[in-house]
């Protein structure tokens, strides 16, 4: 079965560190891999895009990667702030979809809520 | 600019009664659709649309409906509401071919 895991509901990194993120994918063939952003009581806000032959995108502090061998992508944040605490969440949509817009069918994994710590 | 409404934020309702969660756009998008978020499950797409008159299911569509009579607004109706619906339903919009979703900010139903 379709299974999108990212790796832990929780993840404390002190200030000024990198946080890393993981989220790995079964039984997908996406053409494009999305992260958002999810305060307490709000919706998801859009953060980066990477599509299958892109290796690495960068956005300001935020990195991520994308490797369809490993079936896994990894999101990064540098220099990280408490204001950068929130849930994370990473998305895909399956290139097996048709008609294929982009944007229909796009599939969330449950997020990893990430706490820094002054 | 409004971006994308959901209405009402809060809603409780008793098994068996019906309602309709509205959600307006003013971007002008072409693709809208319905999510419900339940801990530990993630976002589950419900129903989509990618222009007026055209929807389609997602993964966990029974119990609801949906039209799309303009590209404004898109609709969802429980018909008949049952404890297990009980959620936060999260409208969604974004040009077609762009891969950004743009999110309102949530309904959440209960159920009683």
């Amino acid at each position: 079965s379709q299974k999108i895991e990212q790796n832990s509901e929780a993840l404390n990194i002190q200030e000024g560190k990198t946080a890393t993120l993981t989220c790995n994918y079964t039984n997908y063939s996406p053409a494009y891999l999305q992260w958002y952003r999810q305060d307490p009581g709000r919706g998801p806000v859009f953060l980066l895009l990477i599509r299958e032959n892109e290796k690495e995108k960068r956005k300001e502090r935020l990195k991520v990667t994308f490797d369809t061998t490993l079936k896994q992508s990894l999101f990064h944040i540098t220099a990280s702030q408490p204001a950068d605490s929130a849930t994370y969440l990473c998305a895909l949509s399956d290139d097996g979809v048709y008609p294929n817009f982009g944007n229909e069918k796009l599939t969330f994994g449950t997020g990893t809520r990430l706490t820094i710590i002054p | 600019n409004a971006g994308v409404t959901q209405t009402p934020k809060f809603q409780v309702l008793k098994t068996g009664q019906s309602m309709t969660l509205q959600c307006a756009q003013d971007m002008n998008h072409e693709y809208m659709s319905w999510y419900r978020q339940d801990p530990g499950m993630g976002l589950r797409l419900i129903h989509y649309s990618v222009g007026a008159g055209i929807t389609d299911q997602g993964e966990v569509p029974n119990g609801y409906n949906v039209s799309r009579s303009t590209t404004e607004d898109f609709p969802l109706r429980l018909l008949s509401a049952a404890p297990s619906q009980t959620s936060v339903y999260f409208c969604a919009s974004s040009q077609l071919r762009s891969g950004e979703l743009f999110f309102g900010e949530g309904s959440r139903l209960t159920v009683l």
